[in-house]
């Protein structure tokens, strides 16, 4: 599986959008990009995957660039609710997860 | 809503003693994942199970930890003897997946948090 490299944290005001970055130079054909993020003391949570086109869900926004290098999760609103450590994830078989980055969202 | 559960949520033994960790996959998955995570290593992969088949397990350490799928709704994780490097949390994920490669979404237990003495 590809090596991804995210920042190691960011700051986010409260009510703006979080914009989270993630490189993925590496990326194969069949490799989907995935965000899960974990809050303090539970299990990584699931945002959302992509392959090659741009994704939106309930909770973000997945754009992929078109020579799928990088990628950029988007929360278009952030609450203090999340906070937690987000982490890209690119795959075709097993979830290899890495250090992620922890986004602090300011009140 | 349907979830993973795992038990215990918390466990402390000593030194030497069998654990037994336990997961409840969400009904109708068919892969299932075992990590674990400490502050130095990250979430690491220890095992998975693709139909009850472990397909991974190069992740775990095989002279003290096992992994099984004695049915469909029961995986276990069984550390024997423990030594206080295993003490991590231990997370279960379920997936369903509908080809030969994994790229289900897997959805996670809340952990079973392990200290060994």
């Amino acid at each position: 599986d590809a090596k991804t490299t995210q920042p190691p944290s960011m700051d986010c005001a409260e009510g703006r959008a979080a914009n989270l970055p993630c490189n993925h130079s590496t990326i194969s054909g069949n490799e989907y990009v995935y965000w899960y993020r974990q809050i303090h003391s539970q299990g990584p949570q699931y945002i959302i995957h992509g392959l090659k086109n741009n994704e939106t869900n309930e909770m973000a926004s997945l754009i992929i660039t078109e020579d799928r290098k990088s990628s950029t999760l988007i929360l278009p609103h952030a609450t203090l609710r999340d906070t937690a450590v987000y982490y890209c994830i690119v795959r075709n078989d097993k979830i290899i997860f890495g250090k992620g980055t922890r986004l602090h969202i300011l009140p | 809503d349907a979830r993973v559960t795992q038990t215990p949520r918390h466990k402390v033994t000593e030194m030497g003693q069998e654990v037994t960790m336990r997961c409840q996959p969400i009904l109708g998955h068919n892969t299932v994942f075992w990590y674990r995570q400490t502050m130095m290593q990250g979430l690491e992969l220890l095992a998975y199970f693709r139909n009850r088949a472990p397909l991974d397990d190069s992740g775990m350490p095989k002279d003290r930890f096992s992994a099984e799928m004695p049915d469909a709704t029961l995986a276990t994780l069984k550390i024997q003897p423990s030594e206080p490097r295993d003490s991590a949390v231990y997370f279960c994920a379920s997936g369903l997946s509908s080809g030969a490669r994994s790229t289900d979404t897997q959805y996670f237990g809340p952990g079973t948090r392990l200290t060994v003495l």
